[in-house]
């Protein structure tokens, strides 16, 4: 049973328009959302992070947004860059329960066509 | 300031047979967690140690050990081998326990063929 899900494996985007990630979660005892980024051949590079505490966290191009009731977080990627092509992965953890394991999605393809 | 290294960057192994990795933190990271990749099954945990105790443990057979050592390095043990285990298997480590919101820095992975 998979308590992260990223429904889209892939996605493609023209450079500089918006890159929308989307990423569901079960448990409700996730609160805390990541997001990393994976290239060919490279480990995972952490993005960017958000508090159940929270409903947005901005960071340069990079958005998350998080929605409790729904269960759900989206990465907005604006503008998209060529260079942003890369696996995306969300993962969720919480302090206690079963929550206390970090708990990654299957990943999302992104492709940003110059 | 090195990142997390692990070796060997490649295995080719057979069914059956065991195989060990291993796996360097960035310096003064305290834990290391372990991952394994399958295509459309994105991260499965599969164990954290922390201080050389393990702290977490993830849904896999008794096959799959684990250790860590005083000076925070980590190894991996599968034993007796399964076609199923083919897998890129990482190591991440943090200053802290991974949750609730430690941010992991991982290595670039041990690709496992099980022939």
């Amino acid at each position: 049973d998979q308590q992260v899900k990223q429904n889209s494996p892939s996605l493609s985007v023209q450079e500089g328009r918006i890159s929308i990630l989307n990423c569901d979660y079960t448990n409700s005892m996730f609160d805390y959302f990541l997001w990393y980024k994976k290239y060919p051949a490279e480990g995972p590079t952490f993005l960017i992070s958000i508090s159940s505490i929270k409903d947005k966290n901005e960071d340069g191009r990079f958005t998350v947004f998080l929605n409790k009731s729904a269960k759900h977080l989206s990465l907005h990627i604006v503008p998209s860059q060529p260079g942003d092509s890369a696996v995306y992965f969300c993962a969720a953890s919480g302090s206690s329960g079963s929550a206390r394991q970090l708990t990654f999605g299957s990943g999302t393809q992104l492709t940003v066509l110059p | 300031k090195a990142g997390v290294t692990q070796t060997p960057r490649y295995l080719i192994k057979t069914r059956g047979q065991q195989v060990t990795l291993s796996c360097s933190p960035i310096s003064g990271h305290r834990s290391v967690s372990w991952y394994q990749q399958t295509p459309g099954q994105g991260l499965q945990f599969l164990f954290e140690y922390f201080s050389e105790t393990q702290r977490n443990k993830g849904n896999f057979p008794g096959r799959f050990s684990g250790r860590q050592f005083s000076n925070s390095r980590s190894e991996m043990n599968v034993s007796t081998l399964e076609l199923g285990d083919s897998a890129l298997y990482l190591c991440a480590s943090s200053l802290s326990l991974s949750v609730p919101n430690e941010k992991l820095f991982f290595g670039s992975g041990t690709q496992l063929s099980v022939l």
